[in-house]
């Protein structure tokens, strides 16, 4: 199975701040990663596909870049309601989905 | 618009089994994967398996083939997770998610609002 890492686990910012983190896969997953976003209490929520697509609707603060094994997850100018964890999920090698272990930003 | 419906909280003892359900709205059922994902208290995300409404196909996480079964109703466009023989560390928030793709497993495009089930004696 293909293990996804996350770093840092956690991270603090302030609004305004530049915010970047990052996942990496164990193998080449090629561009094949989903990054979600979840606020306490609710479930997930997609954010960005194929590496580096927004879904609709998402704010273009978020952006994720990347391919092979390493990637990175940014937002350009953290807002209160980012305050959340975010996952990495590779769909390169299925089954198993595999998600990372989360970065919580606070 | 798509929703997706989740059954509620439950409580079970030890060894019991639980069904989860997941009715959807908005989209044709049999053209979307689902999957099962749940969350332990204060851990991340544990994917489960998945189901292709279509044909009633299934693939599950290797730790849960011996104890899942995931089946869906057609006509009510509704996916259900039964989950045996469980355990304390089987207390979860369990989520049903459409996927983002038609035909293909991706990835979790629409989430449920989230079951709470919690093993106790």
């Amino acid at each position: 199975d293909i293990q996804m890492t996350q770093s840092p686990s956690s991270l603090s910012a302030s609004v305004g701040d530049r915010v970047t983190f990052t996942c990496q896969a164990s193998r080449d997953i090629g561009k094949f990663l989903n990054w979600y976003q979840q606020k306490p209490g609710k479930a997930p929520k997609l954010l960005i596909y194929d590496a580096s697509i927004l879904e609709t609707g998402v704010p273009s603060r978020f952006s994720g870049r990347g391919s092979g094994t390493d990637f990175t997850f940014t937002i350009s100018s953290l807002q209160p309601e980012d305050i959340a964890t975010y996952y990495c999920q590779q769909y390169d090698t299925l089954p198993p989905l595999t998600f990372g272990g989360g970065t919580r930003v606070e | 618009q798509v929703h997706l419906v989740q059954s509620g909280s439950d409580v079970k003892r030890p060894g019991a089994s639980v069904k989860v359900s997941c009715k959807t709205s908005g989209y044709t059922f049999t053209d979307y994967y689902i999957h099962w994902v749940r969350q332990a208290p204060g851990q991340g995300l544990e994917w489960m398996g998945w189901m292709n409404p279509d044909s009633g196909g299934t693939t599950y996480a290797q730790k849960f083939e011996d104890r899942v079964t995931m089946t869906r109703d057609t006509s009510s466009s509704t996916a259900y997770m039964d989950l045996t023989r469980l355990k304390s560390d089987d207390t979860a928030v369990y989520y049903c998610a459409r996927d983002r793709r038609k035909f293909l497993p991706n990835g979790c495009g629409n989430w449920g609002q989230g079951t709470l089930v919690t093993v106790s004696s």
